[in-house]
This record gives structure tokens, sequence and C-alpha cells, in this order.
């Protein structure tokens, strides 16, 4: 089954301490990306990665960082986490074929930081 | 910097009544424009998309208009059902160079049976 894995679903951790989402896709997608959805603001996108190795800013980045050491994955790490990126976290991948297209997300990560 | 305004925030219909939510665009580089369906709990999901070179698309009650000009485009769902009460999102991102995709800050669909 064609899907987007997001690990862990929920999550309450306390400010300060490392915690990394992981994310992994099984449909061989060049394109992955990250989102925070918060109420009243939509979907905003944190960063993205258009292959391995290549990596960019989406429009709310800052405290967040992420690789693509492999196409299937792509984590989000949060070195430092503080309350206000409490939210709910998607990971979404699409096949470009050089445009963009369907955003696959996956179900979605809970992330409350105290 | 980009964004895309939608409205209304929320909207309520009475079944088997159209809904129609609006988007407005600033990347005048924006060539695809796809709507995102979220049920309360889930993942948005792709209900339609439209590319710059059509002006509308439809897909049963669902249909999508396009305005470059105006840099506007539109969701119209006609004889709504309980089914469809949802948030929608809709969404632009440039075909080239970069794949940012700037999402709209959503609209709270309530169908009224």
């Amino acid at each position: 089954e064609a899907q987007v894995t997001q690990n862990p679903r929920y999550l309450i951790t306390v400010t300060g301490k490392k915690l990394t989402v992981t994310c992994s896709q099984n449909m061989n997608h060049e394109y992955m990306s990250w989102y925070r959805q918060d109420p009243g603001l939509g979907l905003r996108q944190i960063y993205y990665s258009m292959n391995v190795e290549v990596t960019d800013k989406g429009d709310v980045p800052e405290g967040y960082k992420v690789s693509r050491k492999e196409k299937r994955n792509f984590p989000l790490i949060l070195e430092s986490p503080s309350p206000n990126q409490t939210s709910l976290y998607f990971c979404a991948s699409s096949l470009p074929s050089g445009r963009p297209g369907e955003l696959f997300f996956g179900e979605g990560s809970r992330l409350t930081v105290l | 910097g980009e964004n895309v305004e939608q409205h209304p925030s929320t909207l309520s219909v009475q079944e088997g009544d159209s809904a129609v939510i609006k988007c407005t665009y600033s990347d005048s580089a924006s060539n695809y424009f796809p709507w995102y369906k979220q049920e309360l709990g889930k993942r948005p999901q792709l209900i339609i998309d439209i590319r710059s070179n059509v002006g509308e698309k439809k897909d049963q009650r669902i249909a999508v208009t396009l305005n470059k000009t105006a840099k506007h485009f539109s969701l119209h769902i006609t004889e709504t059902q309980p089914e469809d009460s949802a948030v929608y999102f809709c969404a632009a991102s440039p075909t080239s160079g970069t794949y940012k995709y700037i999402f709209g800050t959503g609209t709270r669909l309530k169908v009224l049976a």
C-alpha cells in the first residue's frame, strides 16, 4: 500500500529536549516536505526537499532542521523545542515529474512542548 | 512575501445548495492551484487541481475556476451533501524553479441537513 508514514503520532515533551519526527514514503517520490498546521493559519511549509541531499527552506524554517540522506526518508529535527512549536505536523511527498503535483500527506504528528 | 488569501473562513450551507470558496494569490509565477479537503482528525487530501493553461476544470459536483489576470481561483461545490463538511485549503505553487506550496488559511464548510 502506497503511504507516507510519520512517527510519533503524538508526543509531549519539554522545552529544550531534542526530538526527531520521522517521515518515510514508499512511493519512490522525489519531493518531500514538512508542514505545520495551526488554527487560523492553515498549513505552513517548514522545509522541502527536491531529492536526496537537496533541501530548502519553506516559510517557517526557524527552529527546525531536516536531512535527506535517502530518497524515502525525510526526518524533521527540533534541536531545542520551544512551546511555540506546539503544533500538528504533516509530512508530504510528491512525484514532481518536472512540475508540482499532488501532495500525499502522512497522518500527522501532534507535538506538545511544555 | 508570497501569500494566498482564502475566504470565507467558515461557510454554512443547506444540504443541496452550492458552496463557493475563493482564493487570491500574490506570486504571478504561480501556475499550479490545488484544493485539499481535510476531514476532522484526518490528513489533507487532494480533491481537484488546475494548471494555468486551463480556465476551468470540473469533476462531478466539484469545479475550480482560475482567473490569472486577477490572480484568483475558486472552488465550487454543487448539490452539497453532509459528507462535504470539512476544512478546505487552496494552494498555489510555481511550476519552475522551487516547489514551494503556499496554502490558504482554510475554510470550514458545514453542510446542514
